[in-house]
Formats: C-alpha cells, sequence, structure tokens
C-alpha cells in the first residue's frame, strides 16, 4: 500500500464548479499535512498547509480527518486558472512523502 | 533572486556516463531535499540534509547515487553509471527550521533538473 494515495483524475469541470478532492494516508504518526500545487512542467508550490480543525483560504477549504487518515480539498468557484496537479503532502518523518497528485482541468 | 537554484535544468546523456546536478537552497535553509519525479506520478523522496549532515536516504536510492553538502549550503547529487531508469526530473528543495517545526516542513522547490539518459 502507498505511504500516500490520491485519484490521479483529471476532474474536468466548469469554471464556476466546486469540485473536491481527497487523499488517504497509512502511517498514523504523521503529523503534518500540505496541499502543494504543481502547474504543467512546473516545480510544486505549496498551496495550503491542513490544521487539525480544519482551515479555508479564500476559495480553498483543507480538512483533515485523523480517525479515518484522510484529507480532502475542497475548491468553490473553480476559475481556468485552478487548472493544474494538486499533491497531497504527508510527513511521517522529517522528510515529506507525496502522493501522486490529482489533475484538475476546468474548462470555459 | 532568492529562491531555490538549480543547475543544469536539462541534460541529456548516454548510458554509462556520470551526471552531476547542483542545488543552491534558499541563503538562511538549513534543510536541504533532493526528490525525483517522473511523468504522472508525485515527487519521490531521495534524500535530505540537516545542514551539512545527510539525515536520510531512501532505501530506493541505488549506491550509483551520492549527494553531498558539504559546507551545508549548496548540494551535488551525482548518479554514477546512468542508466535509461534514471531518466526523470531532479528536484531540489529546502527549508527552515528543526525538527518539530511546522515550518521545517514547507518546502520551497526549485525549477529542476531534468535529465534524459539515451
Amino acid at each position: 500500500r502507498k505511504e500516500v494515495e490520491q485519484d490521479p483524475g483529471p476532474f474536468n469541470v466548469p469554471e464556476g464548479a466546486t469540485v473536491a478532492f481527497n487523499c488517504t494516508y497509512s502511517n498514523s504518526a504523521s503529523q503534518s499535512f500540505f496541499w502543494y500545487r504543481q502547474d504543467c512542467r512546473k516545480e510544486p508550490k505549496l498551496l495550503m498547509s491542513v490544521y487539525s480543525s480544519g482551515n479555508e483560504d479564500g476559495r480553498f477549504t483543507a480538512q483533515l480527518n485523523r480517525a479515518s487518515q484522510y484529507i480532502s480539498l475542497l475548491i468553490r468557484d473553480s476559475k481556468l486558472s485552478d487548472s493544474a496537479t494538486y499533491l497531497c503532502v504527508v510527513n511521517p518523518t522529517d522528510k515529506l512523502i507525496f502522493g501522486t497528485g490529482t489533475r484538475l482541468q476546468v474548462f470555459p | 533572486d532568492t529562491g531555490v537554484s538549480q543547475n543544469p535544468r536539462h541534460k541529456i546523456t548516454k548510458r554509462g556516463q556520470n551526471v552531476t546536478f547542483r542545488c543552491d537552497p534558499i541563503s538562511e535553509h538549513n534543510r536541504l531535499y533532493w526528490y525525483r519525479q517522473t511523468l504522472g506520478q508525485g515527487p519521490e523522496f531521495l534524500t535530505y540534509f540537516q545542514n551539512e549532515a545527510q539525515l536520510e536516504k531512501s532505501r530506493l536510492l541505488s549506491d550509483r547515487f551520492s549527494a553531498e553538502r558539504p559546507k551545508g549550503s549548496f548540494s551535488t547529487l551525482e548518479i554514477q553509471r546512468t542508466e535509461q531508469g534514471d531518466s526523470a526530473m531532479y528536484l531540489c528543495a529546502s527549508s527552515l527550521g528543526q525538527g518539530g517545526s511546522l515550518w521545517a516542513n514547507v518546502l520551497t522547490f526549485g525549477a529542476g533538473s531534468r535529465l534524459t539518459v539515451l
């Protein structure tokens, strides 16, 4: 079993739609959780950290469920510029483990 | 430019040759990571340094791979006797802080070094 699992997609959604991605992790000792965004042929960039109580940043909402060991990312009012791969990231130790990423394509 | 810098950006080599990549992290960051990424996959951890100490190395990393960070600043990743399966994007990232700090785990990536082995 992979340490971090994500549905690779692609998710094809129209502008303005709400889309949600889920991610599961295997190591219950993991302490920090993140979502990174990666544009085609670019490096990953931090989108947001995921806190135990859940957190929101504009149109983006992240949730953590420790009991079920999954993390979610909700994007509201999708924009064309949201098209990218979203990487779920977990740290069971001092290194970060990345999922394979979920590809999102927003169309007009 | 105060970001993470990687060189060369692209490297094409023949099977069996040695290649070396360099990474210059953000100057105040004490942690430096190397990851490898292939098409359709997320970044795969290779190794990381805290200052000049190499603290962890992936079991997936064969002995053809070696990384150094001699003065706790820039790092090099060398691949000896390259194989076609080594073709990938090699990403370097750096972060600030000690273990247990949330900010220790926020990585800033460089643009990567793309390796093609013919």
